[in-house]
């Protein structure tokens, strides 16, 4: 079945360091892919998406780009701050599947220090 | 901007009470969804809901209901609260077009002793 794999947290950086959370997807067709945000206390917020191959999502200065040759949609940022300090989430939503359901990975959590 | 409220933010409930999560969309949206999100384990969907008293089962129902009288309103039941059930649950509505967004409202932490 449909499935998201992204990297494994904690992931700590210091601030202005360069970012990458990697996550690969298994799915037919050609899902829509997305990364959500959750920052601590809150529920989730989209924070950027991609619905065809090579598509680049980007917000906020983090950038994901669609590979399907890779099955790849792996989150960047140049230089985090620590207002970046949340649980990032990568998600696909099946091309067919009925009601469009949303498949999460684990969660990553990310913690950046001054 | 879409709104997804939920009742409650923090809940404690004993073992075998029954309890009722709330959660309520302002965009007329016809999708609404119930999660639960436990670490390492990302978010699984319990129920969702394509209309007003439509219902599907998500990958984790057992022990859980559903009710939707109300387009904009959506309830997770607990007919009878385990200790397993201790998570945090998110409600989420979705847009009706490309690309499909789904909105999440703030959570509710629910603690079973």
């Amino acid at each position: 079945g449909d499935s998201v794999t992204q990297m494994e947290g904690p992931v700590t950086l210091s601030e202005e360091a360069f970012l990458t959370i990697n996550c690969t997807y298994t799915a037919t067709g050609y899902p829509s892919l997305f990364w959500y945000v959750q920052y601590p206390g809150e529920g989730l917020q989209l924070l950027l998406k991609a619905t065809k191959a090579d598509d680049k999502g980007s917000n906020k200065g983090f950038e994901a780009t669609y590979r399907k040759e890779t099955t790849s949609f792996h989150l960047e940022k140049g230089s985090v701050q620590v207002s970046d300090s949340a649980v990032y989430f990568c998600a696909l939503m099946p091309f067919s599947g009925g009601y469009n359901k949303l498949i999460f990975g684990a969660g990553t959590r990310l913690a950046v220090h001054p | 901007d879409v709104k997804v409220t939920q009742s409650s933010r923090y809940l404690v409930k004993r073992t075998g009470e029954k309890v009722f999560l709330e959660c309520v969309q302002d965009m007329d949206h016809e999708n609404m969804f119930w999660y639960r999100q436990d670490p390492g384990l990302g978010l699984r969907l319990i129920y969702f809901s394509y209309d007003v008293k439509m219902k599907e089962k998500g990958d984790i129902p057992e022990g859980y209901s559903v009710s939707r009288e109300k387009k904009e309103r959506f309830s997770l039941i607990l007919e009878s609260a385990s200790t397993n059930q201790t998570s945090m649950y998110l409600c989420a509505s979705k847009e009706q077009h490309l690309p499909y967004e789904q909105y999440f409202g703030p959570g509710t932490r629910l603690t079973v002793t």
